[in-house]
């Protein structure tokens, strides 16, 4: 069993739409829970990043992590094209050890 | 502030030959982690330097591939001999200790034919 498992999609969605990524884990030490956002030929790129369970919010984007069920959510409200991008999650151990999921690609149809 | 750097951004070799990838932290990060990212999948840590020491390079090949940071600063990576499956693109990240994130250059997409 992976560390992380995430959903590859592809996801397609209209403009405007919401938008909802996952992951699930299976390590319970994990303490760090992160999204990137990765554009076609480009470096992963740090959305949002949260230690506790519950829900953080930056604009347009709002992380959620729920412990007890080992799992996270990224939701992208309002969704653009430019938001069009694979997205990982991420998770890290006492010490910076990280660990990726797959990621999810995502297109916003205008 | 500047980001990662990384040169070169693309290469091209034949199996069985050398290649070397540079990468500029950002400044005062203490650590400096290389990835391989395959097409499709998510990255994979090579090997985590804390200042010019290793932290873990548990799933570095360390028949092909080798690294190093000298003076705590800029690092490099190499692969001699290169496998057509060390097709990839080679993500060098850093980070401050104690701060749970870490940011990342451009990449390197290298192409082993």
């Amino acid at each position: 069993q992976k560390e992380v498992e995430q959903d590859p999609g592809p996801l397609s969605v209209p403009e405007g739409a919401i938008v909802s990524l996952n992951c699930t884990y299976s390590n319970s030490a994990f303490q760090y829970f992160m999204w990137y956002r990765q554009y076609s030929r480009k470096g992963p790129e740090l959305l949002m990043y949260t230690y506790s369970s519950g829900n953080k919010e930056d604009g347009r984007f709002t992380a959620q992590v729920d412990k007890s069920s080992k799992y996270i959510s990224l939701f992208i409200r309002d969704s653009q094209p430019s938001d069009s991008a694979t997205y990982l999650c991420a998770m890290s151990l006492p010490g910076n050890q990280f660990y990726f999921g797959t990621g999810t690609s995502l297109t916003v149809i205008p | 502030e500047a980001g990662v750097a990384q040169s070169p951004r693309y290469k091209i070799i034949e199996k069985r030959q050398s290649v070397a990838f540079w990468c500029n932290p950002i400044s005062g990060h203490a650590t400096l982690y290389w990835y391989q990212q395959i097409l499709g999948q998510g990255p994979k840590l090579l090997i985590q330097f804390q200042n010019n020491g290793v932290v873990d390079d548990s799933q570095l090949p360390k028949d092909r591939f080798s690294a190093e940071r000298l003076k705590g600063v800029d690092s490099t990576l190499k692969i001699q001999p290169a496998k057509l499956e060390d097709s990839a693109v080679y993500l060098c990240a850093s980070g401050t200790s104690g701060q749970e994130t870490q940011y990342f250059g451009p990449g390197t997409r290298l192409l082993v034919l």
